[in-house]
């Protein structure tokens, strides 16, 4: 049963650039969230979807956005990119009807230059 | 607002009992999750405790006390493989499975033959 797999795993992407980062979630969950973890910080949330729809937002601009298909797979889209947004991005997907737990992927490493 | 504590950093040597605690001040938080991330990888759930007392899976243990919001981890028979960063993090809903974690900046542990 594969885990939340995530692409591409790295990117080297220029400031003020967009990029678009992908997930998918582990086999019978519904619901994805997107978390930023900067180099010896913890994961900051950055939004959350099920049935396609944004539910629950962190403190990120506008510049941050994203998409649920109808497979529970999503998008993290970043517009404009700053040195700031070099980080390891993170997907955690879950199941609303339980048992608790979230899996997470292994993330993709952005880096702005 | 809301504030996660942990120790910054944690060293024992293998075989050893080692505690982890997390002291939170968070609103509307149903119970408490803890995280394993090995250097560069996913975030692994480790444990949830939506009641107060402890919970015991393996070598893991983890404890809630709501009324001093405050919790534990304790890792036994410590191996060189438990070596990795440890995150409490509040869960905000009922089921748990929805709504942003709130990560703090982890505890970092190191394990020493």
């Amino acid at each position: 049963d594969a885990g939340v797999t995530q692409s591409p795993t790295h990117l080297i992407k220029t400031r003020g650039q967009q990029v678009t980062l992908r997930c998918s979630p582990k086999s019978g969950h519904d619901t994805v969230s997107w978390y930023q973890q900067a180099l010896g910080q913890g994961p900051q949330f950055i939004f959350q979807y099920y049935e396609e729809e944004e539910r629950q937002r962190g403190n990120f601009p506008d510049r941050f956005s994203g998409h649920q298909f109808p497979n529970y797979s999503s998008e993290l889209n970043v517009n404009a990119l700053l040195l700031g947004d070099s980080a390891l991005y993170l997907c955690a997907s879950s199941n609303r009807e339980g048992p608790y737990g979230y899996t997470f992927g292994s993330g993709t490493r952005l880096t702005v230059v | 607002g809301q504030s996660l504590e942990q120790p910054s950093e944690v060293t024992a040597v293998e075989g050893a009992i080692v505690q982890i605690n997390c002291t939170y001040q968070t609103s509307g938080f149903y119970g408490l999750s803890w995280y394993q991330q090995h250097d560069g990888g996913a975030p692994t759930f480790l444990s949830y405790n939506g009641l107060d007392g402890l919970e015991e899976t393996g070598r893991f243990s983890s404890f809630l006390s709501r009324s001093d919001s405050y919790g534990y981890l304790l890792l036994q028979e410590l191996q060189m493989k438990d070596s990795a960063s440890y995150f409490c993090a509040p869960v905000p809903s009922p089921s748990g499975n929805t709504g942003k974690l709130i990560f703090g900046q982890g505890t970092t542990l190191q394990v020493k033959p």
